[in-house]
């Protein structure tokens, strides 16, 4: 059993749509990350969510923090093709970070 | 400057050979991994150092062998390769091993045993 259930698994969607990724856990934790890995490099951290309710925005990327710390989502509006990767969400179990099972984003122009 | 560096990035060998995977970082961080990351893309822990001292270590088989000679180096050496072996290995290093901490990943090692 993971710790964060990801989903949609994979996403293929045209330029110019919005979509949303989650990120579910039944734990608690103080904080969450989000990272982006585009092929053949590591992932990269996009934000990282503390506060339960917190709201961050990244251009087109807004990540949402559930109120009760449990999950998290990152909506994308207006997806481009640059915006094609695996989404990865990550959280502190212990003293090791984990990741969800990601989420492969395709924009099609 | 590279802030997290791996090499090689591309590894193929043969099944029963032994190889090693180095790892460098330049960010003065105290904490070093290792992931994998399979076919399905799922990002899987393997080992954790702090300051030399290894503090994780995910059920991995034991043909596979971390070393840090010092803070800023953890090299990932594998005995006797196995077909399963092959994956995306990412070295990665964070500030401290502990909460709302960022973790630089390098490049990635994909090691393809046939």
């Amino acid at each position: 059993t993971q710790l964060l259930e990801q989903s949609p698994q994979f996403l293929s969607i045209q330029e110019g749509e919005n979509l949303t990724v989650y990120c579910n856990s039944s734990s608690v934790f103080s904080s969450l990350q989000w990272y982006r890995q585009e092929p053949g490099e590591g992932p990269v951290l996009l934000v990282t969510v503390v506060t339960g309710g917190e709201v961050k925005k990244l251009k087109r990327l807004t990540f949402q923090f559930g109120d009760a710390r449990k999950d998290s989502s990152l909506h994308i509006t207006a997806a481009q093709p640059g915006d094609t990767g695996l989404y990865l969400c990550g959280a502190t179990e212990g003293n090791k970070l984990v990741f969800g099972a990601g989420t492969i984003l395709r924009v099609k122009s | 400057d590279t802030a997290v560096s791996q090499t090689p990035k591309y590894l193929v060998t043969q099944m029963g050979n032994d190889k090693s995977i180095k790892c460098e970082q330049n960010l003065g961080h105290d904490t070093m991994y290792w992931y994998k990351q399979d076919s399905k893309k799922f990002l899987k822990i393997m080992f954790s150092y702090n300051n030399k001292e290894l503090i994780i270590n995910e059920t991995v088989p034991n043909r596979f062998s971390p070393k840090s000679p010092d803070k800023a180096h953890l090299n990932l050496h594998i005995n006797s390769l196995e077909l399963g072996d092959s994956a995306v290995y990412f070295c990665a290093s964070s500030p401290t091993g502990y909460m709302n901490t960022e973790a630089f990943f390098g490049q990635g090692t994909r090691l393809t045993v046939v």
